[in-house]
């Protein structure tokens, strides 16, 4: 599996507090992407980035912002979470070649109450 | 917007049996994705496929991606207890730099 590491693995927060989730990767991969997971819903595409500072939408991305100022580092934050916003988020990346497949990270899972 | 729909949503089968999961896009794809996440874990990448009517075999799994390259299956001949997980397709949204999933099959066994 690529090298890629997120922390922290478990946060319990509470509602209007801000949270920062990081993902470090040590593969060099361009893209990066923010996944959450929720029963019944799959995953849902929360923002992702094409490069250092290049970043775009996915498609639940309202509440949520993210920042890539170095390659190896994508940040997720909720400025103001939510008990919505409860979930098992992965940071998944994706390098070159024929094969466009996505390498996942351990997850990190956020309670808000 | 490109939806990526997944049937059954659970499965419950006895170790032994076959287990097959559908996916189907609104859209056509250029190229279609499984994975697999075992309980507690994170989903890893099992197969791309790429070609219209393409078939891969990969020990008892067997992956299919339709001649209109909108929908694929997966099949698992005499599944085992280390199939247990729930497995998703994915397709390419937009530039294709964006993969789709659809909603996963639960598969459990039971021994």
């Amino acid at each position: 599996d690529a090298g890629i590491t997120q922390s922290p693995r478990h946060k319990v927060t509470e509602t209007g507090t801000p949270v920062t989730l990081r993902c470090h990767q040590t593969e060099n991969h361009r893209y990066m992407y923010w996944y959450r997971q929720d029963p019944g819903h799959g995953l849902r595409l929360i923002h992702y980035s094409y490069g250092v500072k290049d970043t775009d939408k996915g498609e639940v991305s309202d509440g949520y912002s993210v920042s890539r100022s170095k390659t190896e580092d994508f940040l997720l934050t909720l400025e103001s979470a939510t008990s919505s916003q409860t979930s098992v988020y992965f940071c998944a990346t994706k390098g070159a070649g024929a094969e466009e497949k996505l390498f996942f990270g351990s997850g990190t899972q956020l309670s808000v109450l | 917007g490109q939806q990526v729909m997944q049937i059954p949503q659970y499965q419950h089968v006895q170790e032994g049996e076959d287990f097959t999961t559908y996916c189907n896009s609104s859209t056509t794809l250029s190229n279609i994705q499984w994975y697999k996440q075992r309980p507690g874990g994170h989903p890893v990448f099992l197969i791309q496929l790429v070609k219209s009517g393409e078939v891969k075999k990969q020990k008892r799994l067997t992956f299919q991606f339709g001649e209109a390259k909108k929908n694929s299956s997966l099949h698992i001949t005499a599944t085992q207890t280390t199939d247990v997980g729930t497995y998703f397709c994915a397709g390419p949204r937009g530039s294709g730099s964006r993969l789709t999933f659809g909603e996963g099959t639960q598969l459990t066994v039971n021994p």
